[in-house]
Parts: C-alpha cells; sequence; structure tokens
C-alpha cells in the first residue's frame, strides 16, 4: 500500500528563514506526489506536484519540492519564509487508481 | 470555473442526530471524494465515487454513515446515527479523470461538523 509520512508536526522558523518541510513515501511504483496547503477553516489547496516529469518542481508562491528516490523523499522547500506562509501542510500520494492518500500534516509557523 | 461547492460550512447536532453534506465538484470532474479531518490529523477517505459508481468505500463505517452520488454530478453525505467521534471536518473533492493522468484533486472548503 502506498502511503507518505511527515516528519515534524510542527515546525518554526523566523521570517526570512528557509522553510523545510519533510516528506518521505513509501511506494512499489513510480508515484504520483503532492504537497497542499490548508489556511484556517480552508480547503486544502494545491503547492504543487511531481508526476515524473522532472525531479525539481516549482510550485506556488515560492515553494519548491525535489523528488529523490534513493531516499524515497519529496521534502518542500522555501528560500525565505514569509508571515503569509503560516499554515498546515500536507504531502499526499497517489496511487494508479486514482486514490490520494494524506500524511499527517506539518504546521508552519513564521516568527516575526 | 467555479470551484467545488459544499454546505453547509458550519452544523452543530446532538449525539444521536442525523446530519447530511451536500457537495457540487466542478463541473466535468468525474471522481468525486468525500474526506474526514479530525483535529490535528490529514485527511482520511471515506469514499470515491467514479461517475455514479463506488470505487472505494472501504473506510466508510457504512453501519452510520451513507454517501450517493445518483446522477454521477453532486453528492450527499449523511451520518445517522452521530457519534461524538464524528465531530470532524468533511471536505469534498474532485478530480479530472484526465489524459495525462496526473490529476489532482480539488477542495471544497468543507464542512465542520460539531457533535455534542
Amino acid at each position: 500500500a502506498q502511503s507518505v509520512t511527515q516528519l515534524g508536526s510542527h515546525v518554526s522558523v523566523s521570517e526570512g528563514a528557509l522553510v523545510l518541510l519533510r516528506c518521505n513515501y513509501s511506494s512499489s511504483v513510480p508515484p504520483y506526489l503532492f504537497w497542499y496547503v490548508q489556511y484556517p477553516n480552508q480547503g486544502l489547496q494545491l503547492l504543487l506536484k511531481y508526476t515524473s516529469a522532472a525531479t525539481l518542481v516549482k510550485g506556488i508562491n515560492g515553494f519548491e519540492a525535489e523528488f529523490k528516490k534513493s531516499e524515497t523523499s519529496f521534502h518542500l522547500t522555501k528560500p525565505s519564509a514569509h508571515m503569509s506562509d503560516a499554515a498546515e501542510y500536507f504531502c499526499a500520494v497517489r496511487n494508479t487508481g486514482n486514490q490520494f492518500y494524506f500524511g499527517t500534516g506539518t504546521s508552519l509557523t513564521v516568527i516575526p | 470555473e467555479a470551484g467545488v461547492a459544499q454546505s453547509p460550512r458550519y452544523k452543530i447536532i446532538e449525539k444521536r442526530q442525523s446530519v447530511a453534506f451536500w457537495c457540487n465538484p466542478i463541473s466535468g470532474h468525474a471522481t468525486l471524494y468525500w474526506y474526514q479531518q479530525i483535529l490535528g490529523q490529514g485527511p482520511k477517505l471515506l469514499i470515491q465515487f467514479q461517475n455514479n459508481g463506488v470505487v472505494d468505500d472501504s473506510q466508510l463505517p457504512k453501519d452510520r454513515f451513507s454517501a450517493e452520488r445518483l446522477k454521477g454530478v453532486d453528492s450527499t453525505l449523511k451520518i445517522q446515527p452521530a457519534k461524538l467521534e464524528d465531530s470532524a471536518v468533511y471536505l469534498c473533492a474532485s478530480s479530472r479523470r484526465g489524459q495525462t493522468n496526473t490529476g489532482e484533486l480539488f477542495f471544497g472548503e468543507g464542512s465542520r461538523l460539531t457533535v455534542l
């Protein structure tokens, strides 16, 4: 079965510092991987997705993620955190049956 | 393009009462999902529809939860009778069964249920 593991349920960074949110996947076949962001009282919004076209994926709001098959990882990064980045972030994997499985989420706090 | 619509946004009921949530997916999206998101957790898939057929309902508590998508467009999720542990946000999502097979999920804003 496919799954994702997000290390660190809470991450705090200073404004302007590097953001690194970790995601490892478990999949027997090349996966489709996604990062979603959820602001308070809202649904999930797609940040970026990996679909095997390129290992470094750029998303919205300056976020990017790198697919590393050798490490089974798909970590999310942003060079410089902004206050508006404070939110909950979810990594997800999609199987060939079009089913999506989400990690437990990482809450990002940005300290002014 | 209109997004995924859900209603109601908020609902408070007492245990053993019933509740229903409605979802209208993005036009043309064949696949519709209902997820349950308990506070502090990631979304958990309850049921997946492809058009009006059920693809996966393995995690749906069928003794109290039911869902339908009769005409292959909008969907209703019902809970009867509700338990305290059903307090959660119920997220509806849809995806296009795309030719590129890289379709992502589009989410509604969710329906927050509080069971007292």
